[in-house]
């Protein structure tokens, strides 16, 4: 079946330095999603990738998403305190349901 | 953007008892909602697709008969986590498409059920 990787599983940073996760899929994708989950909290949508080689930003984050749609990053530059949480990313293969990487939980130390 | 409500937030319940879980979309109709499991520090692990006006279709290894699903309505599914067990605490949490409006995937989550199993 379809498999999603993330790494790293954590990441800790000082506060004002990147971040990077990667996901990467076994199978194509259609399109690939990337939620955030704040500590205790339910995961909320940040963006969907859909076209090979498509870069989105939202202010501070990056989301690329190969050119095979396998693979997909998310980028956070000069992250802040509120940049705290887990991101997960989740694939999409054809009409199948979405299935969800590991996650990458951020620690920021101010 | 579209809400998702669930209900309850926490619920602690005694070994055996059956407690159900609900999950809302207020502003939107959904014909297909999403039932995710999630242990601590782990990722989402999908349950079943409850698809309403019919039978759920769960995950290869969810009991059907432990995990009863319904969605009855449009803007309503159910969880019911029969004779609960310690090992069944975790944190449940729905989510939802919405429906008709030119789909793009993208999946609205609930606040999520915390479950603790006595």
């Amino acid at each position: 079946g379809q498999q999603v990787m993330q790494i790293p599983q954590y990441q800790h940073v000082q506060e004002g330095e990147d971040f990077t996760t990667y996901c990467n899929s076994s199978t194509t994708l259609s399109n690939i999603q990337w939620y955030k989950q704040r500590p205790g909290g339910h995961p909320v949508f940040l963006i969907q990738l859909v076209k090979s080689g498509e870069v989105k930003k939202q202010k501070r984050l990056t989301f690329q998403f190969g050119e095979a749609k396998k693979n997909s990053s998310l980028h956070i530059t000069a992250t802040q305190t509120t940049d705290v949480g887990t991101y997960f990313c989740a694939g999409v293969q054809g009409a199948q349901k979405l299935v969800f990487g590991q996650g990458t939980r951020l620690t920021i130390n101010p | 953007g579209a809400v998702v409500s669930q209900h309850p937030s926490w619920v602690i319940c005694k070994s055996g008892t059956s407690v159900k879980i609900e999950c809302r979309s207020l502003d939107f109709q959904a014909t297909t909602m999403f039932w995710y499991r999630q242990f601590p520090k782990q990722s989402l692990m999908l349950m079943a697709t409850s698809n309403e006006g019919s039978k759920a279709t769960y995950e290869q290894g969810v009991e059907k008969d432990k995990f009863l699903i319904n969605h009855a309505s449009l803007t309503l599914s159910t969880l019911t986590v029969t004779s609960a067990h310690p090992e069944d605490s975790s944190f449940y949490i729905c989510s939802a498409e919405v429906a008709g409006r030119g789909n793009t995937g993208e999946l609205f989550f609930g606040e999520g059920s915390r479950l603790t199993v006595l």
